[in-house]
């Protein structure tokens, strides 16, 4: 069974600019989870989406934060600007049904560094 | 609101000695706990889970952790360390309560260096 899969592995920008992550998750799961893992700190959910629909995005700085998961399937999280603060790793994961103590399964991560 | 502590950002142990990693939770319902594990340049991997069955959980590469609800705790253990257990070790609670149908809380992590 193949893994949750993202893209880029690393990305280097300079601040103000814009970026995109893509996350393809594990075939047949509903729920989908970014999140954010600053260095030296435990990953922080950023956003989750149940099929196609936003289920938390409390954490999600909306000015500059967006993400879709068009078709329930695939997702991409764009940041526009960047800011210096934005350094981190992004996480991706899914999970089957999304109830409380489903396995999340996550991808490798995209290191993003702003400069 | 529901938050996980871990009590040591670092943890040296020799190869083939014990390992305990240690975890307390704050949680306002029954949760559900797990333990992951990071290594460097690699996804997380789930260790472990408890979801109010038994209290000792047993996980992979040897590993199991114990659900102690008096004194909030879910310790990670393992007999005996091997080299390939360095990585980042992430005690993580899952609170139905807390909106969002799985949202997990990650504690801040332990770095768990073996030397030979």
């Amino acid at each position: 069974e193949a893994g949750v899969a993202q893209s880029p592995r690393y990305k280097i920008i300079e601040k103000r600019q814009s970026v995109a992550f893509w996350c393809n998750p594990i075939s047949g799961h509903a729920t989908l989870y970014w999140y954010q893992q600053i260095l030296g700190q435990g990953p922080k959910l950023l956003i989750q989406f149940q099929n196609n629909g936003v289920v938390d995005d409390s954490q999600l700085p909306k000015d500059r934060f967006s993400a879709e998961r068009l078709k329930g399937v695939d997702s991409t999280l764009k940041i526009q600007p960047a800011k210096l603060e934005d350094s981190a790793v992004y996480l991706c994961a899914s999970s089957f049904q999304g109830v409380p103590a489903d396995t999340q399964y996550f991808g490798p991560g995209t290191r993003l560094t702003v400069l | 609101a529901q938050s996980v502590t871990q009590l040591d950002s670092h943890v040296s142990v020799s190869e083939g000695t014990p390992v305990l990693l240690r975890c307390n939770y704050s949680s306002s319902y029954s949760p559900s706990l797990f333990w992951y594990v990071q290594h460097p340049n690699k996804g997380l991997q789930l260790l472990l889970k408890y979801t109010s069955a038994a209290t000792l959980v047993k996980g992979i590469n040897g590993f199991e952790a114990e659900f102690k609800k008096s004194e909030t705790s879910f310790h990670l253990t393992k007999p005996s360390a091997h080299m390939s257990d360095a990585a980042e070790y992430f005690c993580v609670v899952s609170d139905p309560l807390s909106g969002g149908y799985n949202k997990l809380i990650f504690g801040a992590g332990t770095r768990l260096a073996v030397h030979p």
